[in-house]
């Protein structure tokens, strides 16, 4: 069992479609962050987010973070092709030696 | 941000054999991580390679299968022993600026093992 679950681990959808990535836990953290691997590549930070209900958007994408720091969304609107790749949520514990914990990760896939 | 290279980008070993992994990054940083991402997986933190003493391993990683070497704030190497298939992997390390919740990554490398 993984401390950070991703849902849904595959997602295929049409070129201007929504979509929603989750990222749950049952522990809480400091900080939680967004990536974005394409193939071939590194994951490539997108956002942090560190206060519970936080909301950040970035032009498409909109982040949002629990009330109670233990889950947070992804919210892509009118998806595109160049959207495509595997998204990854990390989480961020102090306690844990401030060390990141990634979740399995999201596959998304948009076709034109 | 940070510009972060990797050597070799990928290759083909043979078990039995090590593979050691350059980590160059343009500017000097404090924290500097090695995760590894097996086929189709998330990455999963090895150790945290520390400037001046040994790596700091997570549970499930060990200092003979995986050693680590950070002699300078800009440079780091990870060595992949004894490899057998079970090894393969992309391999990634990511710096850490001025707080460890804001990693950047390398581009990784991409090891087979026959």
């Amino acid at each position: 069992t993984q401390l950070l679950e991703q849902s849904p681990q595959f997602l295929s959808i049409q070129e201007g479609e929504n979509l929603t990535v989750y990222c749950n836990s049952s522990s809480v953290f400091s900080s939680l962050q967004w990536y974005r691997q394409e193939p071939g590549e590194g994951p490539v930070l997108l956002v942090t987010v560190v206060t519970g209900g936080e909301v950040k958007k970035l032009k498409r994408l909109t982040f949002q973070f629990g009330d109670a720091r233990k889950d947070s969304s992804l919210h892509i609107t009118a998806a595109q092709p160049g959207d495509t790749g595997l998204y990854l949520c990390a989480g961020l514990q102090k306690a844990a030696g401030n060390k990141l914990t990634f979740g399995g990760g999201t596959r998304v896939l948009v076709k034109p | 941000s940070a510009v972060i290279s990797q050597k070799p980008s990928r290759d083909i070993c043979q078990r039995g054999t090590s593979l050691t992994i350059q980590c160059q990054v343009d500017s000097q940083v404090t924290m500097m991580f090695w995760y590894r991402q097996q086929p189709g997986q998330s990455l999963t933190l090895i150790a945290t390679a520390n400037q001046g003493s040994e790596a700091t391993y997570e549970s499930g990683f060990v200092i003979d299968k995986f050693p680590i070497s950070r002699p300078n704030l800009t440079f780091s190497t990870l060595t992949v022993s004894n490899m057998s298939p079970e090894d393969s992997s992309i391999y990634l390390c990511s710096v850490a600026l001025l707080l460890p919740d804001t990693q950047y990554f390398g581009p990784g490398t991409r090891l087979t093992v026959l």
